[in-house]
């Protein structure tokens, strides 16, 4: 079955640090989306690529549509405090199902 | 609706009895997914639903779980028989589905302890 790994699990930072994280898979998606979870919420959209190679940002996140479609990244700026959170890759393959990543857990030290 | 709605927020139930659980999708979504969320971790799949497909069932741990969607709308996940390893946050997702999806949108989920 489709296997998506993101990396990394967990990470600690000073606020002002720059962020990354990325996701894998074993097989290609047409699409790639990034989530961001906030305690006791749902999960809320980010970002979401269409096409291989494409970079897209909104604010101070940038994330990467992977040129073989089987990763993206995603970057965060400058980070701050309410950076705080869970983020989940998502990618989408040709019957339309989604898959998840297992989350990167995102702690911002004022 | 603006949004997906998810209901109850909070559920406690005792071990062995049933649960359902109720998602009201953004309307005009056909696609709506349920997921389950332990403590601290990622999402794990449970079924799919699109359009007026069989559903995807791939995800559901066992024969307690079940979901149906009625009317390509509303949808009950339920859970016969709880266990405590059924404590978890269930969330629930709908899209447009189709090629021009763009992503999904989440309820803010039901949490529920089994005790």
């Amino acid at each position: 079955g489709q296997q998506l790994n993101q990396s990394p699990q967990s990470m600690f930072i000073q606020e002002g640090e720059d962020v990354s994280m990325n996701c894998t898979s074993s097989s290609i998606f047409n699409t790639w989306l990034w989530y961001k979870q906030d305690p006791g919420e749902g999960p809320v959209l980010l970002i979401a690529l269409y096409k291989a190679g494409e970079l897209t940002s909104n604010g101070r996140l940038t994330a990467q549509f992977g040129i073989t479609r089987k990763d993206s990244f995603l970057n965060i700026s400058a980070s701050i405090p309410s950076d705080v959170g869970i983020y989940f890759c998502a990618g989408r393959d040709n019957f339309n199902k989604f898959y998840f990543g297992s989350g990167t857990k995102l702690n911002v030290k004022p | 609706g603006a949004g997906v709605s998810q209901s109850p927020s909070n559920k406690v139930t005792e071990k062995g009895k049933d649960v359902e659980l109720r998602c009201d999708p953004i309307s005009g979504h056909t696609a709506l997914y349920w997921y389950r969320q332990s403590l601290g971790q990622g999402l794990e799949f449970l079924i799919y639903f699109q359009g007026n497909s069989a559903p995807d069932k791939s995800g559901l741990p066992s024969d307690r779980f079940s979901a149906e969607r009625t009317g390509g709308s509303v949808s009950t996940l339920t859970i016969q028989r709880t266990q405590q390893e059924d404590s978890a946050v269930y969330l629930c997702a709908s899209s447009l589905g189709g090629t021009g999806s763009k992503g999904y949108t989440f309820g803010s989920g039901t949490r529920l302890t089994v005790v």
